[in-house]
């Protein structure tokens, strides 16, 4: 198994800008959360879904912040517009149901925002 | 509300000698109780779990960990430091069983010494 693949691995766009960042999780697998990891306020749980459904999105921090997953092989995290702070790393996981704690971290996407 | 905390953002221990990463956590009910590593540039990866039954619970790369219920502790611990092992430490706490998610501690930074 190929693991969790995010895409891109690095992003560099100017204030103001539409960020989409991508993921498709491991086969099989029923949860999908996204985090977002900065030196200031750790790792941060953003928002996740169970079976393609969002469960808890009190993690998003503003409305300019979306996520979807169409499907069970996809999410998609977006920035409208984009601002400096929200430069950080961004990281898709994935688990599955009956094994839910145990959760499998994709590398991760370094977005900066000038 | 469940929480978790490590106390030390950063431990320096010398090769060959024995290493603690400290961690304390706060839920209503029962914990489940995790660590993760995460290497440079990479995404958090699975070390152990403690859900239920003995409460020294060993993990990958040599790592071990024991749940004490009395002091609400779940220090991460190896008898032999190894340079390899120096990374990024994260406690995590969920109030099981249920559906809630993970919630992290700010991590610990471990750096082994040659």
């Amino acid at each position: 198994d190929a693991g969790v693949i995010q895409s891109p691995r690095h992003e560099v766009t100017e204030m103001g800008q539409e960020v989409t960042l991508r993921c498709k999780p491991i086969s099989g697998h029923d949860y999908l959360f996204w985090y977002r990891q900065t030196m200031m306020r750790g790792l941060e749980l953003l928002i996740y879904f169970n079976n393609n459904v969002p469960i808890d999105d009190s993690g998003m921090p503003e409305d300019r912040f979306s996520a979807k997953m169409p499907n069970a092989s996809f999410s998609t995290l977006k920035i409208q517009p984009s601002e400096p702070r929200d430069s950080a790393v961004y990281f898709c996981a994935s688990s599955m149901m009956r094994n839910q704690e145990t959760q499998y971290f994709g590398p991760g996407t370094r977005l900066l925002v000038l | 509300a469940q929480s978790v905390a490590q106390p030390e953002d950063q431990v320096n221990v010398a090769e060959g000698n024995p290493l603690t990463v400290k961690c304390t956590y706060s839920v209503s009910g029962n914990p489940y109780l995790f660590w993760y590593v995460q290497y440079p540039n990479r995404g958090l990866q699975f070390l152990l779990k403690y859900i239920t039954g003995d409460n020294l619970v060993k993990g990958s790369y040599g790592f071990e960990a024991e749940f004490n219920k009395s002091q609400t502790s779940f220090h991460l611990k190896k008898p032999s430091a190894l340079v390899s092992d120096s990374a990024l430490y994260f406690c995590a706490v969920r109030e099981g069983p249920g559906n809630t998610p993970l919630v992290f501690g700010k991590g610990t930074r471990l750096s082994v010494i040659a």
